[in-house]
């Protein structure tokens, strides 16, 4: 039972352009979600979050989404760069954040000049 | 940033063997560290969470006298695989915090992929 799904495996996206990776989950009991990526031979790195009490949180070329009712976030770069080609891992958590992850199976961005 | 170190990166092993795998937060003292499992093109799921000093708590389905878990130190948490079978061929991973169950202050190890004979 995967409560977390990344439906795109990978995506291929032109220098300067913008990513746009998606996530869903379940689980309505969800109320923190969190962005990793992941370099090859490298641990996930944290990237951004949201809390369900909000629908976007920026932070740079970095941006995600969140539509509560349709139990679907997103995020986007912009503009994007070759170094953000990478693994974007998905994750969502309950109780704000204090609590285990679960983890959608990852989206490979390649990011081409 | 912090850093977790997990050794090996990869291991082949014969069926039947043992293997222990490392992980070590070298910059920090975590209370906390966390030991995933990703099958190929799955998820990154959540095998058990150790915490320094008493018994790890394993997730449902996890069999804990196979994945041995042990949490002796701040710095160091080992992942026993017991009597491998080719079926725990996996990719595996550890997770590591300063801060008691903050996931915005979670560091990974590199993972190490582990093959079954």
């Amino acid at each position: 039972d995967q409560q977390v799904k990344q439906n795109s495996p990978s995506l291929s996206v032109q220098e300067g352009r913008i990513s746009i990776l998606n996530c869903d989950y379940t689980n309505s009991m969800f109320d923190y979600f969190l962005w990793y990526k992941k370099y090859p031979a490298e641990g996930p790195t944290f990237l951004i979050s949201i809390s369900s009490i909000k629908d976007k949180n920026e932070d740079g070329r970095f941006t995600v989404f969140l539509n509560k009712s349709a139990k679907h976030l997103s995020l986007h770069i912009v503009p994007s760069q070759p170094g953000d080609s990478a693994v974007y891992f998905c994750a969502a958590s309950r109780s704000g954040g204090y609590n285990k992850l679960i983890f959608g199976a990852g989206t490979r961005l390649a990011v081409h000049p | 940033g912090a850093v977790v170190s997990q050794h090996p990166s990869r291991v082949i092993c014969k069926s039947g063997t043992s293997v222990k795998i490392e992980c070590r937060s070298l910059d920090f003292q975590a209370t906390t560290m966390f030991w995933y499992r990703q099958f190929p093109k799955q998820s990154l799921m959540l095998m058990a969470t150790s915490n320094e000093g008493s018994k790890a708590t394993y997730e449902q389905g996890v069999e804990k006298d196979k994945f041995l878990i042990n949490h002796a130190s701040l710095t160091l948490s080992t992942l026993t695989v017991t009597s491998a079978h080719p079926e725990d061929s996996s990719f595996y991973i550890c997770s590591a915090t300063p801060d008691r169950g903050s996931n915005e202050k979670l560091f990974f190890g590199s993972g190490t992929q582990l093959s079954v004979l």
